[in-house]
């Protein structure tokens, strides 16, 4: 069995600084997938970036970048520069063997950016 | 480009009716899932298919049924709605690829079972 834990449940940024959201994740796989999506308000489900269990890489997408650390079992997001339209709900997840069609999700922090 | 179409958007059910929530998907996507989100639990897997003819059950699948006759089209069945059914349902679909593909979400259907 796969599981995500977000410990953070809401947090605060100001806009046009940094923040990370944290993400720790417990699989029994070799290879695995990790997405990272954010949830406005409106409620759609948008697909940030992703980060391969076998890739040495730190994924990066824009002004979104995941900080992998393996040993640790840690994928944290990384949003630089802060908008307002940051705002949202983000839910890390977790596939197996690239099996998309399988993701276990946490249960989601809340961003608020501040003006 | 339509992408994942779920209909409706809204229902509100009485205890003990049926019903089925739709997902269309234009993409000639093989995989297809369905998740129901919780508040404060995040998106939990109810059924999935991997191909026309092809289903399987996630985490949650009680009380719910599915079946997947064509690649387009991937029903969910409330065969006796209950008020612990009251949620919000995505559907999702995806195609296999490598390193990775993405999964795309439908808008969500938020029913309410009283």
């Amino acid at each position: 069995a796969q599981k995500i834990t977000q410990t953070q449940p809401g947090m605060f940024v100001q806009e046009k600084e940094a923040v990370t959201l944290d993400c720790t994740y417990d699989t029994s796989d070799q290879s695995y997938g990790l997405f990272w999506y954010k949830q406005p308000s409106s409620g759609e489900m948008i697909f940030l970036i992703y980060q391969g269990s076998y890739d040495e890489q730190n994924a990066t997408e824009g002004r979104y970048s995941l900080n992998f650390q393996k040993a640790r079992k840690s994928a944290n997001l990384v949003i630089s520069a802060s908008q307002l339209g940051d705002s949202a709900m983000y839910f890390c997840a977790i596939s197996g063997g690239g099996s998309n069609y399988k993701l276990t999700f946490g249960k989601g922090t809340l961003l608020t950016v501040n003006p | 480009n339509a992408g994942v179409t779920q209909t409706p958007k809204f229902q509100v059910l009485k205890t003990g009716q049926s019903m089925t929530l739709q997902c269309a998907q234009d993409m000639n996507h093989e995989y297809m899932s369905w998740y129901r989100q919780d508040p404060g639990m995040g998106l939990r897997l109810i059924h999935y298919s991997v191909g026309a003819g092809i289903t399987d059950q996630g985490e949650v699948p009680n009380g719910y049924n599915v079946s997947r006759s064509t690649t387009e089209d991937f029903p969910l069945r409330l065969l006796s709605a209950a008020p612990s059914q009251t949620s919000v349902y995505f559907c999702a679909s995806s195609s296999w690829g490598r390193p990775y593909t993405e999964a795309f979400f439908g808008q969500g259907t938020r029913l309410t079972v009283v």
